[in-house]
């Protein structure tokens, strides 16, 4: 079925080791987003693209770095991580124009 | 003061029962609306789109409320599988950077 589809599902990390977390989508849309979840807080973005080669910033991108350097792929990296960053990990994937966004199921990642 | 604001819940209610849910966003230039529905563990799904003149889609009423910045769900007729959180999403443009409220968890029961 066509959609957003993100790896891993789940991930246990140790304090300062890195990881890169994939998100792929088949729909050919423009723009794509990761979003962290955490209790209490809602969906907070993280970092986001508009389009093939180009990143922005959101709401909370310390400590993650993102590329986007095929359209329908979207990786968003941790170079050390940290405790703070345990949380769950949604990708989603939109079209100017195009009503709501398309997520992905999430990665539960915790960091020990 | 938060982009999205939604009542804090949860909100625990009978079979049956007419449920509402309220929520306030903070920028006057927002254009886009919409209400999605997180099941327990799950990602967040579109539930429906909220316009100026208010719209039904079956149980689920949605109304915006632009001179107050104000949105509303309401559900008639509770269903044990309405038990979800359901999130308010404001965006200044169709389909890029939405912004989530931090969600009203709603629990129906038996």
């Amino acid at each position: 079925n066509a959609g957003v589809t993100q790896t891993p599902k789940f991930r246990v990390l140790k304090t300062g080791q890195s990881m890169t977390l994939l998100c792929a989508q088949d729909m050919n849309h423009e723009y794509m987003y990761w979003y962290r979840q955490d209790p209490g807080m809602g969906l907070r973005l993280i970092h986001y693209s508009v389009g093939e080669g180009t990143t922005a910033k959101g709401e909370v991108p310390d400590g993650y770095n993102v590329s986007r350097l095929k359209k329908q792929n979207f990786l968003l990296g941790l170079e050390s991580a940290a405790p703070s960053q345990t949380s769950v990990y949604f990708c989603a994937s939109s079209q100017a124009g195009m009503i709501g966004y398309t997520f992905g199921s999430g990665t539960r990642l915790t960091v020990v | 003061r938060k982009e999205v604001e939604q009542d804090p819940g949860p909100f625990n209610v009978p079979e049956g029962a007419t449920v509402a849910f309220n929520c306030t966003y903070s920028n006057s230039a927002s254009q886009s609306f919409f209400w999605y529905r997180q099941d327990c563990r799950k990602e967040p799904k579109l539930l429906m789109s909220v316009y100026s003149s208010g719209n039904e889609d079956g149980r689920f009423t949605a109304q915006l409320n632009r001179a107050s910045q104000y949105i509303s769900l309401l559900i008639r007729d509770s269903k044990l599988s309405d038990s979800a959180t359901y999130l308010c999403v404001v965006a200044l443009n169709y389909g890029q950077n939405f912004v989530f409220g931090p969600g009203t968890r709603l629990s129906v029961l038996p």
